[in-house]
């Protein structure tokens, strides 16, 4: 069974410090990770999306990691703003090719609560 | 740009009574369309997604149906809502071609409460 796994389920840091989310998943086979982040009572935002070739990915002062011989990735933040507080969700798919048809296969984490305190 | 729009943000509704939640989205053509839910705690789960009008592929057996009228609407229905329909409905879109790596664009929600 396909799953997704992320730790912690939440966390609390200071503005300005840096964190790192983890996420792993059993999903096969694989195709891409993708991070979202959603603020309470909204929609998931994409953050990143990663393919079996890519090892990093940064967008602002998030960056991305993938293994995908371990099936592990990582969410880093860095100089954390009171805006980052939020949930961060991981989330693979499967190999479908090159087409997206509509019927990818998604596979969510539960996600991480992350809360910056001033 | 494109942009979606989910209504009603929140809805309060009785045991066995009807639903209808209406997505639309603006700035693309052909869009793949999709219906989650996200329950507390859990992740999110697909219930519909659609490639095209009237092409609907359902993940979960379940007491909701979902149609595509229009290319860029889409509606979440139910004849008779249990308690357990309770949760926060998403609606989504991607492109409808191309590399597998396009994101999903998700729509504000919906918080639905049976009572």
């Amino acid at each position: 069974k396909n799953q997704v796994e992320q730790s912690p389920q939440s966390l609390i840091i200071l503005e300005g410090k840096n964190c790192t989310l983890q996420c792993n998943y059993t999903v096969s086979p694989f195709s891409n990770l993708r991070w979202y982040k959603q603020d309470t009572g909204r929609g998931p935002v994409s953050l990143t999306i990663m393919t079996f070739s890519e090892n990093t990915k940064s967008n602002g002062r998030y960056t991305a990691t993938l293994d995908a011989d371990t099936k592990q990735s990582s969410l880093h933040i860095t100089a954390s703003q009171l805006s980052d507080s939020a949930s961060y969700i991981c989330v693979v798919s499967e190999g479908r090719g090159l087409s997206n048809f509509g019927n990818e296969k998604l596979t969510f984490g539960t996600g991480t609560r992350l809360t910056i305190i001033p | 740009s494109q942009t979606i729009h989910q209504w009603p943000a929140t809805l309060v509704q009785p045991v066995g009574s009807p639903l209808s939640l209406e997505c639309t989205v603006e700035g693309t053509s052909n869009p793949n369309l999709y219906w989650y839910r996200q329950a507390a705690g859990r992740g999110l789960q697909l219930l519909f997604y659609s490639v095209g009008i009237g092409q609907i592929s359902s993940e979960v057996p379940q007491n909701l149906s979902a149609s595509r009228p229009q290319d860029r609407q889409f509606i979440l229905s139910s004849k008779k809502l249990l308690l357990s329909d309770s949760g926060f409905y998403l609606c989504a879109w991607s492109g409808g071609y191309g590399p597998a790596t396009q994101p999903q664009h998700f729509g504000d929600g919906t918080r639905l409460s049976i009572l």
